[in-house]
């Protein structure tokens, strides 16, 4: 358990409306990350933080921003949902882990959101 | 760009039978490998992990072997069991980053008992 809540589990919405994805780290790691996975796609980086303020894209970035205004949470937010952002959300940490000597990403339990 | 191919894309075995899943990565930059396991409605769960200096792992059943000059790097399950069945993803980190990984398309394992 890499201490990683996100909220909410399971969202409808309608296209054109704000949506904000919210995760949770109770564990101060540096390093957020947010994903989204579709049928054929595997997981694909949406945007990641390393730090408060510190943002950057992934590959997949458009129609999505994110905010870290504190070490714990990180938000992802669609500024005007399309059926195209129907997917699973999933948020990611970079933890150092001892045993395996160097930093793994941990992922949190998942985000479904249905644009109709 | 940077890209992981992943093969099979299914994958049905019977109880007691070796399964393995074959990736290969592009970007020669690629220090870490990890495999992750996601069972249906979860998020994706690390179940090993190798990292450039080695050429193989093993925890239980389970091993990951690296070949950096083929960049290629396999999954190898031993004695599989239904509990085994689940969606597998390998994935490389990429870019020299800290950590932001570029996923395998997944294989679906089945196994029968």
């Amino acid at each position: 358990d890499a201490g990683i809540t996100q909220s909410p589990r399971h969202k409808v919405t309608e296209t054109g409306t704000p949506v904000t994805l919210r995760c949770h780290q109770t564990e101060n790691h540096r390093y957020m990350y947010w994903y989204r996975q579709d049928p054929g796609h595997g997981l694909r980086l949406i945007h990641y933080s390393y730090g408060v303020k510190d943002t950057d894209k992934g590959e997949v970035s458009d129609g999505y921003s994110v905010s870290r205004s504190k070490t714990e949470d990180f938000l992802l937010t669609l500024e005007s949902a399309t059926s195209s952002q129907t997917s699973v959300y999933f948020c990611a940490i970079s933890a150092h882990d001892r045993v395996r000597s160097g930093n793994t990403i941990y992922f949190g339990e998942g985000s479904w959101l249905t644009v109709v | 760009g940077e890209n992981v191919e992943q093969h099979p894309s299914t994958l049905s075995v019977q109880e007691g039978d070796s399964a393995v899943i074959k990736c290969t990565y592009s970007d020669s930059a690629s220090n870490y490998f990890p495999w992750y396991k996601q069972e249906l409605g979860k998020g994706p769960q690390l179940i090993i992990d190798i990292r450039s200096n080695v050429g193989e792992k093993k925890d239980q059943r389970i091993a990951v072997t690296l070949n950096k000059t083929a960049k290629h790097f396999s999954l190898h399950i031993t004695e599989t069991q239904p509990e085994d069945s689940a969606v597998y993803f390998c994935a490389a980190v990429y870019g020299g980053s800290q950590g932001n990984l570029i996923f395998g398309k997944g294989t679906k394992l089945s196994v029968k008992p």
